[in-house]
């Protein structure tokens, strides 16, 4: 079965500044999808960012983009210019191909120190 | 569009009551499914489904409850409630894998679920 690790409980980052979470997984698959989840106190889940596998270019959205690892199976997210309102619990996830459930990662809380 | 809408919001239970966790999607997405999140956990799958007439189970089903019978609809039923089950509860759906990138699932709001 594929798992999802974030080895970081909690992290900090001072506002304007860069941070970055990190994501590894673990699958025997060749073809599937990543996401990042934000998840802020009104506890609504919030896509970031999301990567195929097959695609080689990291994503990117605004300020967030990924470091999609794939022979390493790592996938991290980095946030730069940090704001308040990034401020929330994130959410690595992974899906394979065909009609596979999500599965996640047990989350990293991000404070944004002002 | 509303997108996935669950109710109630919140609800307290009593070990031992039963109730139906309501969730409704105007998508049109064929899969469905039902997570539940605890401190420290993630979200954990309970059960999901790939089209009307078709559910299967997923890491923590025990307890738990589901029928798929229209696209829209995909309750989750707690058969008798046990504090165990205190939880905040998931719905997400999205289109079979496939039909568009990304697979990207939608959630719901999430039911904050108490039982004493």
């Amino acid at each position: 079965a594929q798992t999802v690790t974030q080895s970081q409980p909690e992290m900090s980052v001072q506002e304007a500044e860069t941070v970055t979470l990190s994501c590894t997984y673990d699958t025997s698959e060749s073809d599937y999808y990543l996401f990042w989840y934000k998840q802020p106190p009104s506890r609504q889940m919030i896509l970031v960012i999301r990567q195929e596998a097959y695609k080689q270019q990291n994503a990117t959205e605004n300020r967030f983009s990924v470091n999609f690892q794939k022979a390493a199976k790592s996938f991290s997210l980095k946030i730069s210019d940090s704001q308040l309102g990034d401020a929330a619990m994130y959410f690595c996830a992974y899906r394979g191909s065909g009609n596979t459930p999500l599965v996640f990662g047990k989350g990293t809380r991000l404070s944004v120190i002002a | 569009n509303a997108g996935v809408t669950q109710t109630p919001k919140f609800q307290v239970l009593k070990t031992g009551q039963s109730m139906t966790l309501q969730c409704a999607q105007d998508m049109n997405h064929e899969y469905m499914s039902w997570y539940r999140q605890d401190p420290g956990m993630g979200l954990r799958l309970i059960h999901y489904s790939v089209g009307a007439g078709i559910t299967d189970q997923g890491e923590v089903p025990n307890g738990y409850n589901v029928s798929r019978s229209t696209t829209e609809d995909f309750p989750l039923r707690l058969l008798s409630a046990a504090p165990s089950q205190t939880s905040v509860y998931f719905c997400a759906s999205s289109y079979i894998s496939g039909r568009t990138s990304y697979n990207e699932q939608f959630f719901g709001p999430g039911t904050r679920l108490t039982v004493l």
